[in-house]
């Protein structure tokens, strides 16, 4: 069984317009993340929470919201969508953001923007 | 501030080679971990190795990586790359950021590719 859930799988979407990232973990971890990876880009550092706390975002725009409603939840909303916001959006947890904490990443869900 | 460098973004050699993949960082915390994650295409990315151990070497499938912080380098090898090894590699910091909170500060990325 899937241990980090990411829905949608593939998702298309139009300039301007606006959509959610699922992303539940059944692992039992207290930290989530949000990555992005363009294409032919390196993986990209988004958002960092812990207890249903945001303690990093890495993000300039606030086009990128991530919402947390359940401990093992951690959803991204974007808005206002542009063609550059093509990517695959990894979610990913860790157990704690201690020093020595794995993280471990979802299958992403793959975002084109027309 | 704290950094990675993985100075290659490509490394392209021919199968039965040995792989060397370069990480280096910089960090004022001594007891910093450091780790190894890999990126297979259309797979999720997932830890292939960590260490904070000065001069101990880590090893997993077949990969192996030793701290020095003397050289604040930690270096992925192999002694014979395969086919199959081609992929994203990044090193990746983890130190004390705030209280007891991490952060995990990313290298760029080398892209391996193993030719046949």
């Amino acid at each position: 069984d899937p241990k980090i859930i990411q829905k949608p799988k593939y998702l298309v979407a139009v300039t301007g317009s606006e959509k959610i990232l699922i992303c539940e973990q059944y692992l039992g971890h207290n930290a989530m993340y949000w990555y992005r990876q363009s294409a032919k880009k390196p993986l990209e550092f988004m958002f960092s929470y812990s207890y249903q706390k945001l303690m990093d975002n890495q993000t300039a725009s606030s086009r990128f919201q991530p919402q947390s409603s359940k401990k093992n939840h951690l959803d991204l909303q974007i808005t206002a969508l542009k063609p550059d916001d093509s990517a695959t959006y990894f979610c990913a947890s860790s157990q704690e953001r201690g020093i020595q904490d794995t993280q471990y990443f979802g299958p992403g869900t793959r975002l084109l923007v027309l | 501030g704290d950094s990675v460098t993985q100075k290659e973004g490509l490394v392209t050699l021919t199968e039965g080679l040995p792989v060397m993949l370069n990480c280096t960082y910089q960090t004022i915390y001594s007891n910093a971990f450091l780790f190894w994650y890999v990126h297979y295409l259309n797979e999720s990315p997932r830890l292939l190795l960590k260490s904070s151990t000065d001069n101990k070497r880590t090893e997993h499938q077949g990969f192996h990586a030793t701290l020095h912080k003397s050289s604040s380098s930690f270096h992925l090898q192999k002694s014979s790359a395969q086919l199959s090894d081609s992929a994203l590699y990044y090193c990746a910091l983890s130190d004390l950021w705030v209280g007891d909170n991490s952060k995990l500060i990313w290298g760029l990325g080398t892209s391996l590719v193993v030719n046949p």
